[in-house]
């Protein structure tokens, strides 16, 4: 069955280095999104992204973060400046189609638990 | 505004009882979708269903059963003759069909301990 994978699983950094969490979406989706759980916390959401661009994003969504599809398969999550705050879990997610275009769901990588020291 | 409440923070119960997990929704939207979330301590989370807001039969998968009920906005989820494997973070979820994508809104988790 296909799936959503997430590298690494877990990465270490200290704060002010720039982090770039990676995502391998569902190859014919065509909607990404990243989530973040901060520890002991609910998900919440972050950003989506379709057609080569941020199709919505949250309020925690602020400058040091960004998003980008560099190649065909590759989806990644960059943090520029990481801060301790930013110490969470990512999830990664992939749909085929967003809402109102069809009955579709999001599916859920495995997250990638980022520490920063 | 989407919003989802888990009035429950964290429920202990006995092996082998029956327990139900609560969950309250809002939305402005005439369709959307509903979800429940595993998440065990490993971390990562486990899609347990998948409601349509136009379906409001009752679904039993196993020991597992969901009761969503449009008049009261809820959403509950059961768990009949809890295993301890059971034991993990449950999230219920909303999405709404209006969006431009599958934006999935959670609320804050229901703790659940399985006690042997």
């Amino acid at each position: 069955e296909p799936e959503v994978t997430q590298t690494p699983s877990h990465q270490v950094t200290q704060m002010g280095q720039e982090v770039i969490l990676r995502c391998v979406p569902i190859s014919n989706h065509l909607y990404f999104y990243w989530y973040r759980q901060i520890l002991g916390q609910k998900v919440e959401f972050l950003v989506s992204f379709y057609n080569n661009e941020i199709s919505e994003k949250s309020e925690i969504f602020d400058d040091q973060f960004s998003v980008e599809r560099p190649d065909g398969s590759n989806f990644t999550l960059k943090i520029r400046s990481t801060k301790l705050e930013d110490s969470a879990m990512y999830f990664c997610a992939s749909s085929y189609a967003g809402g109102a275009n069809g009955d579709t769901e999001a599916f859920f990588g495995q997250g990638t638990r980022l520490t920063v020291v | 505004a989407q919003k989802v409440t888990q009035a429950q923070t964290e429920i202990s119960v006995v092996e082998k009882e029956d327990v139900t997990l609560d969950c309250v929704y809002e939305t402005r939207d005439t369709t959307y979708y509903l979800f429940w979330y595993k998440q065990p301590p490993s971390g990562e989370l486990v899609f347990l269903i998948r409601r349509n807001s136009f379906d409001e039969q009752n679904e039993i998968s196993g020991r597992y059963s969901w009761n969503f009920q449009k008049s009261t906005s809820s959403f509950n989820f059961t768990i009949t003759a809890s295993q301890v494997v059971d034991s993990a973070v449950y999230f219920c979820a909303l999405s709404e069909a209006q969006n431009r994508d599958d934006k999935i809104i959670f609320g804050k988790g229901t703790r659940l301990h399985i006690l042997p």
